[in-house]
């Protein structure tokens, strides 16, 4: 069974960093590319960033992309989204998510997502 | 980045009945477009991909349809089980989009 959890979210304050996590199991996570999720507390739901399944490349939302990192280490299976600078705006819960293609029509989903780390952005 | 317009934003509907909700790409996105439910308080499950392709253990009253700019869900018989926010989302381009969500509800 495919099975994501998160974890690292919590109260933080603005301008501050933060490390969240997310451990795979029940496949082969170094075979897969991987995708950070948000959603907001009004329900909107943002894509962050993705990740190659050999952490050669990756790529972020551009209004994300100088402030969050995506990595990951597949000898754990984990994937990891390192926030830094964080702004009220960030407040969201953050899934991690399992990417699938297409290769024929080149479009991509995501097929199963962790029950997600909520993150509040607070002073 | 692609916008994706999804509508209605919300609807309720009987036992039994047939639901369709809307979503429009703010351009050709070639069938890539997926579908998700999500329930309270739960993360989102993946119901369609390719526009109309069904993810395994999904109900066959759920379909997709839909191509170009234009896509559709439909669920043909509703069921309580079925109540929850509906997003779409675009995987053809980075960065990759969703939907606002429909909030379907049982009447």
């Amino acid at each position: 069974e495919v099975q994501l959890v998160e974890s690292g979210g919590g109260l933080v304050q603005p301008g501050a960093s933060l490390k969240l996590s997310c451990v795979a199991s029940g496949f082969t996570f170094s075979d897969y590319w991987m995708s950070w999720v948000r959603q907001t507390p009004g329900k909107t739901m943002e894509w962050i960033g993705d990740i190659k399944y050999d952490g050669s490349y990756t790529n972020y939302a551009p209004s994300l992309k100088n402030r969050f990192t995506i990595s990951r280490d597949n000898a754990k299976s984990t994937l990891y989204l390192q926030m830094s600078n964080v702004r009220s705006e960030d407040t969201a819960t953050y899934y991690c998510t399992r990417d699938k293609v297409n290769y024929g029509s080149h479009y991509w989903y995501f097929d199963f997502w962790g029950p997600g780390t909520m993150v509040t952005v607070s002073s | 980045d692609i916008q994706m317009t999804q509508s209605p934003a919300s609807l309720s509907a009987s036992l039994g009945e047939t639901v369709t909700i809307q979503c429009r790409a703010s351009e050709d996105i070639y069938s890539g477009l997926a579908w998700y439910q999500q329930k309270p308080g739960k993360s989102p499950q993946l119901l369609i991909y390719g526009a109309s392709s069904l993810q395994d253990g999904v109900p066959s009253r759920f379909s997709g349809s839909g191509s170009g700019t234009q896509y559709s869900l439909k669920i043909s018989s509703m069921q309580t089980e079925d109540e929850g926010v509906y997003f779409c989302q675009q995987g053809l381009k980075y960065p990759y989009t969703f939907g606002a969500g429909t909030k379907l509800e049982l009447k």
